[in-house]
């Protein structure tokens, strides 16, 4: 079975451009979450999805921030404009039925912003 | 106060030993509680979840739950160095359902 796919793997841009980040769900999940990661604050939820609606984005850091699921098998992730701080290995995740239940991680995106 | 607070470590257990994790929250409402493992440079992975008090064991692997003390522990038997990671707890809080908040995580050191 195919896990929850992200891409790119790896993002090297400079400050002041702007930043798509992707995501596949695992087919027949319909929770979706955003998460950010650095060695500084950890592991940090920014915005989950249920059925292809927002639930709670308040861990998006600020309105540079911005995220959308068009579909149940897609989901973005867009940061304009980017600046350094942004730097940070980004995962996607799904879960089903409950948002108590189990997340799967994709393999995360490697976020360096120049 | 952190919401979800574990030991950053490194712990360094010598393979064969029983590892043993720990992790308080601080929302005494919270109703699920989860174990990841991330290696690094990797995508954390679920290991064990709990919901109940008591314990939950799969394998090496055993979650200990003790929602009085706000207290979830992981319990790894006959430690390998594969185990050596990092051990992220995490908890879903009743007062905002779905949002689950994780620890900073704790690195595990299995030496030979």
């Amino acid at each position: 079975d195919a896990g929850v796919i992200q891409s790119p793997r790896h993002e090297v841009t400079e400050m002041g451009q702007e930043v798509t980040l992707r995501c596949k769900p695992i087919s027949g999940h319909d929770y979706l979450f955003w998460y950010r990661q650095t060695m500084m604050r950890g592991l940090e939820l920014l915005i989950y999805f249920n059925n292809n609606v927002p639930i709670d984005d308040s861990g998006m850091p600020e309105d540079r921030f911005s995220a959308k699921m068009p579909n149940a098998s897609f989901s973005t992730l867009k940061i304009q404009p980017s600046e350094p701080r942004d730097s940070a290995v980004y995962f996607c995740a799904s879960s089903f039925g409950t948002a108590y239940q189990p997340q799967h991680f994709g393999d995360g995106t490697r976020l360096s912003i120049l | 106060q952190k919401e979800v607070e574990q030991n950053s470590g490194p712990l360094s257990v010598p393979e064969g030993a029983i590892a043993s994790l720990n992790c308080t929250y601080s929302d005494r409402g919270s109703q699920s509680f989860f174990w990841y493992r991330q290696y690094s440079g990797k995508s954390p992975e679920l290991i064990m979840f709990i919901y109940s008090n008591g314990d939950k064991e799969d394998g090496r692997f055993t979650a200990q739950l003790n929602k009085a003390s706000q207290y979830v522990s992981l319990l790894i038997r006959d430690s390998q160095p594969s185990d050596s990671a990092t051990y992220l707890c995490a908890v879903i809080r009743e007062s905002s359902a779905s949002k689950i908040i994780f620890g900073s995580g704790t690195r595990l050191s299995i030496r030979p």
